[in-house]
């Protein structure tokens, strides 16, 4: 059973348009959502992260929505540039993750 | 670079045989998590270690075992590899044991054939 849902599966974005990557989760004990970006050979990295007191977390270009209510949130990423190619993770803790979305930002 | 050490990074192996894969978590972090990545699955938790002892278990095999030594690497043993078993591994590690955020290492891609 899979304890977070992602989508899209992938999605294309033209330069400087804004990726918005959905996600929604069914255990209400979970506590912390962080966001994984991973490359081509790389092992994913933490991106940004929220717990489900706060409505929106903002870092640079990258922005979570939480809705507690409806146990979903969201990664918005604006102004999107061809370096922000890749796989971008949703997670529970850091213990249950989405399947993951393979962003691609074309110039 | 997260700091986080994962020695080999290509392991190609016959079914039935057994391997170990080998990280060393960054400086001063007491947690080491290991991970699956394939294609059908994705990113599944296996098991986590905290202080070299065993801090929660995910989908971890029978056949798979892990540990914790007083250096605080950590090795993850892979036994009867059967081909569904071709997948990248990859260590993680935290300076707590809360599972919130952990950093990677590069993996090691194990090809069972």
């Amino acid at each position: 059973q899979q304890q977070v849902k992602q989508s899209p599966q992938s999605l294309i974005v033209q330069k400087g348009g804004i990726s918005i990557i959905n996600c929604a989760y069914e255990n209400t004990a979970f506590d912390y959502f962080p966001w994984y970006q991973q490359f081509p050979g790389k092992g994913p990295a933490l991106l940004i992260a929220i717990r489900p007191d706060v409505s929106e977390k903002k870092e640079g270009r990258f922005t979570i929505s939480f809705n507690k209510s409806a146990k979903q949130f969201s990664l918005h990423i604006m102004d999107s540039q061809p370096g922000d190619s890749a796989t971008y993770f949703c997670a529970a803790r850091s213990k249950w993750f989405g399947k993951g979305t393979l962003l691609t930002v074309n110039p | 670079d997260s700091g986080v050490t994962q020695t080999p990074k290509h392991l190609i192996t016959a079914t039935g045989q057994r391997v170990t894969l080998r990280c060393s978590p960054r400086s001063g972090d007491l947690s080491v998590y290991w991970y699956q990545q394939s294609l059908d699955q994705g990113l599944q938790f296996l098991i986590q270690y905290y202080n070299g002892e065993e801090r929660a278990k995910g989908n971890i095999l029978e056949r798979f075992s892990a540990q914790q030594f007083p250096d605080l690497h950590s090795e993850l043993n892979l036994s009867s590899l059967e081909l569904g078993d071709s997948a990248l591994y990859f260590c993680a590690s935290s300076v707590d044991r809360e599972n919130t955020e952990a950093f990677f290492g590069q993996g090691t891609r194990l090809t069972v054939v």
